[in-house]
């Protein structure tokens, strides 16, 4: 069974400074790695993924997680938070043949 | 319109009436979700379909009920709603329905039940 752990429900930055989102995973097979966002009023959106085809994935909006087996983590980062990162952030879970767990999802929230 | 869409955004419903929730993908997928998102909780999947056929069904109270005519369109049946039904409902769709294919979400339905 599969399951995923976002430590923080929520978590404050100032603009400009360094976001960290963690997020844990627990899979007993090669995992696919997800992170979502979710603005206020919309539907989910992709941020990245991650295949096994390299350990640092780049996504959108300057967002990149790293893929961690030994620590069984999936942390996403952002070197520069900006206003318009105010959103939810869900971390996602699943092996090839099963379906997506999604992780409870962290509010960030950022201080001008 | 592109990727998936959903209507109404937002809908009022007595218990006792009966309405429906559509969602549509533009995306040439094969599968189809409803998502139900509540305050406080974990994003919680309610049904499945493959190819118009329903492949999950996680337990979902029988006043919701779907319909999948195809793969482009998914409905969501409501009737005798409770007021604990109140929550973003969210459509979503991907390729296939294993993990490897990432999910595309539509913008969700708010719904209140009174």
């Amino acid at each position: 069974a599969q399951s995923v752990t976002q430590l923080g429900s929520h978590v404050s930055v100032s603009e400009g400074a360094l976001v960290l989102l963690r997020c844990n995973y627990s899979s007993s097979v090669p995992p696919y790695l997800f992170w979502y966002v979710q603005y206020p009023n919309q539907g989910l959106q992709l941020l990245l993924k991650y295949t096994s085809a390299a350990t640092l994935v780049k996504g959108i909006n300057g967002f990149e997680a790293e893929f961690k087996k030994s620590e069984t983590s999936f942390h996403l980062t952002k070197p520069s938070a900006h206003m318009s990162d105010a959103a939810e952030y869900f971390c996602a879970v699943a092996n090839r043949d099963d379906k997506i767990i999604f992780g409870k999802g962290t509010r960030l929230h950022i201080l001008p | 319109e592109t990727g998936v869409t959903q209507t109404p955004r937002h809908l009022v419903m007595g218990m006792t009436n009966k309405k429906s929730l559509k969602c549509e993908q533009h995306l040439g997928h094969n599968a189809m979700y409803w998502y139900k998102q509540s305050a406080k909780k974990p994003l919680e999947l309610m049904f499945v379909y493959s190819l118009e056929e329903r492949v999950e069904n996680n337990s979902v109270p029988s006043r919701f009920s779907p319909e999948c005519p195809n793969s482009s369109h998914l409905f969501l049946h409501l009737h005798t709603l409770q007021p604990e039904d109140s929550a973003l409902y969210l459509c979503a769709s991907s390729r296939g329905t294993g993990g490897v294919y990432e999910q595309y979400f539509g913008p969700g339905t708010r719904l209140t039940v009174t």
